[in-house]
C-alpha cells in the first residue's frame, strides 16, 4: 500500500495568491480528515470527510479556506487568498470506516506565504 | 469537550537512559480511544498505538511500553534502552465515541537522546 499521499511537498506562495493542496487516501479508507500544525497552535482538524461527504468543518479557519472530496480517491483544501499566517504543515490523514480505527497520515505539505 | 495534556514540552536523556513522556487527557465519554503518534525529524506522523477505554492492559512493544490508567485519566509511554534514533516529537491523541475517528492531540513532547 502506498500510504497516502499528499502533493505537493513544499509550496511557497506570494500573499493573495490562491494554493491548493492535494491528497490520495489509502484504497478502501472511507474517512479523510485535514489537520494544520503551526507552533503555536500545535495539530488541529480542519475538516473530516466521510464517504466523501463532509461532516465536520468547524475546525476551517476563515472563508478563504474550502476542501473537496470529489471521489473516493482524492481531497483538496484551497486557500484563496492565502495569508502569511496561513504558513504551516497541513496533513492529510485517512482511517478505515471503524470506530477508533487508527489514522494514517501523509507526509505533509510545508506552506509559506511570504 | 476533549482535552489532551502533554506537560512535558521537551525532554533530554543520554542514550540507554530510560524516558517516560506523560498524557492526561480528559473526555465526558465513557468510550473512547487513546493514541500516540511519533514525528521524527523528517516530519511525518508515525501510528505508534491505539487503546480504548475498555482496555486498561499495559501493553509492551520491543522497547516501547504504555500504562494506561483510567483512574488518573492518563496514558504514559514509556521507552526503555533509548536510542538516539527515538529522538522524535510524540503525541498523544484522543477520539470520543460517535467523534468519527476525528482526533484531538495534545501539545506534543520533544525528546531528544543525545549519545
Amino acid at each position: 500500500d502506498a500510504g497516502v499521499i499528499q502533493s505537493p511537498r513544499h509550496e511557497v506562495t506570494e500573499m493573495g495568491q490562491e494554493v491548493t493542496l492535494r491528497c490520495k487516501p489509502i484504497s478502501g479508507h472511507n474517512s479523510l480528515f485535514w489537520y494544520r500544525q503551526t507552533m503555536m497552535r500545535g495539530l488541529e482538524l480542519l475538516i473530516y470527510f466521510n464517504n466523501n461527504v463532509p461532516i465536520d468543518d468547524s475546525g476551517m479557519p476563515e472563508d478563504r479556506f474550502s476542501a473537496k472530496m470529489p471521489n473516493a480517491s482524492f481531497s483538496t483544501l484551497k486557500i484563496q487568498p492565502s495569508e502569511p499566517r496561513d504558513s504551516a504543515v497541513y496533513f492529510c490523514a485517512s482511517t478505515r470506516d471503524r470506530e477508533g480505527t487508527e489514522a494514517f497520515f501523509g507526509q505533509g505539505t510545508r506552506l509559506t506565504v511570504v | 469537550a476533549q482535552k489532551v495534556t502533554q506537560a512535558q514540552t521537551e525532554i533530554s536523556v543520554v542514550e540507554k537512559e530510560d524516558v517516560t513522556l506523560d498524557c492526561v487527557y480528559e473526555t465526558r465519554d465513557t468510550t473512547y480511544y487513546l493514541f500516540w503518534y511519533k514525528q521524527p525529524p523528517s516530519g511525518e506522523l508515525v501510528f505508534l498505538i491505539r487503546r480504548n477505554s475498555f482496555d486498561e492492559q499495559n501493553e509492551i512493544s520491543g522497547r516501547y511500553s504504555w500504562n494506561f490508567q483510567k483512574s488518573t485519566s492518563s496514558f504514559n509511554f514509556t521507552i526503555t534502552a533509548s536510542q538516539v534514533v527515538d529522538s522524535a516529537v510524540y503525541f498523544c491523541a484522543l477520539s470520543d465515541n460517535n467523534a468519527g475517528n476525528m482526533l484531538t492531540f495534545g501539545g506534543g513532547t520533544r525528546l531528544m537522546v543525545k549519545p
